[in-house]
């Protein structure tokens, strides 16, 4: 398996453009997270995903954020308008459950620079 | 609030030595996990080792042992004959039943040098 996928790795863009990123998790893997790292607030769950369903958005900063799992195997997170204070990695990861505890698989990340 | 804390931000150790990394969590169940994820330069985000808190008996996974005290709330990794390729960040993270879902809350990191 190739393991979790994102794209882009890179996204340099101007404040109030719209951001998209995506992820494709591993085949099998029935959950969802983003996560978003920053030096000052280290790694931040941002929304969940259960089976495509989104369990628990409470980590979304603001109503400029969202994300989709359409299907199984594609999330998107999606900022509209960006600003610079959303500059950060953003890191997708899926899960399975091993001994009652979600195992998550890191994808490699999107570096967002929002200027 | 589950909380986790890494309270040395940096740790450095010579090569082939032994190094402990910090963590206590806070939390009010009885039932959780504990990882640590090691995240080196290239940014990846990588599962070092997992204990279940059920189980008394701490986890190793060659180099890499842990020292679960659950009373304490404390989850420290030891590292032995540290390598250079094990310098990186790493991250003890908790994973409870938060607001109904399992989710996993991280700590602030410790960055660990390896002194060749």
């Amino acid at each position: 398996d190739a393991g979790v996928i994102q794209s882009p790795r890179h996204e340099v863009t101007e404040m109030g453009q719209e951001v998209t990123l995506r992820c494709k998790p591993i085949s099998g893997h029935n959950s969802l997270f983003w996560y978003r790292q920053t030096m000052m607030r280290g790694l931040e769950l941002l929304i969940y995903f259960n089976n495509n369903v989104p369990i628990d958005d409470s980590g979304m900063p603001e109503d400029r954020f969202s994300a989709k799992m359409p299907n199984a195997s594609f999330s998107t997170l999606k900022i509209q308008p960006s600003e610079p204070r959303d500059s950060a990695v953003y890191f997708c990861a899926s899960s399975y459950r091993v001994s009652g505890a979600n195992v998550l698989t890191f994808g490699a990340g999107s570096r967002l620079t929002v200027l | 609030a589950q909380t986790v804390t890494q309270s040395q931000p940096e740790m450095s150790v010579q090569e082939a030595e032994t190094v402990t990394l910090s963590c206590t969590y806070d939390t009010s169940e009885s039932d959780y996990y504990l990882f640590w994820y090691k995240q080196p330069p290239s940014r990846q985000m990588i599962l070092v080792i997992r204990q279940e808190a059920y189980k008394q008996q701490n986890a190793t996974e060659n180099r890499f042992s842990v020292n679960f005290q659950k009373a304490a709330k404390s989850f420290s990794l030891k590292i032995s004959d540290s390598q250079l390729g094990d310098a990186a960040m790493y991250f003890c993270a908790y994973a409870g039943l938060i607001q109904g879902a399992q989710k996993l809350v991280f700590g602030q990191g410790t960055r660990l040098t390896i002194n060749p």
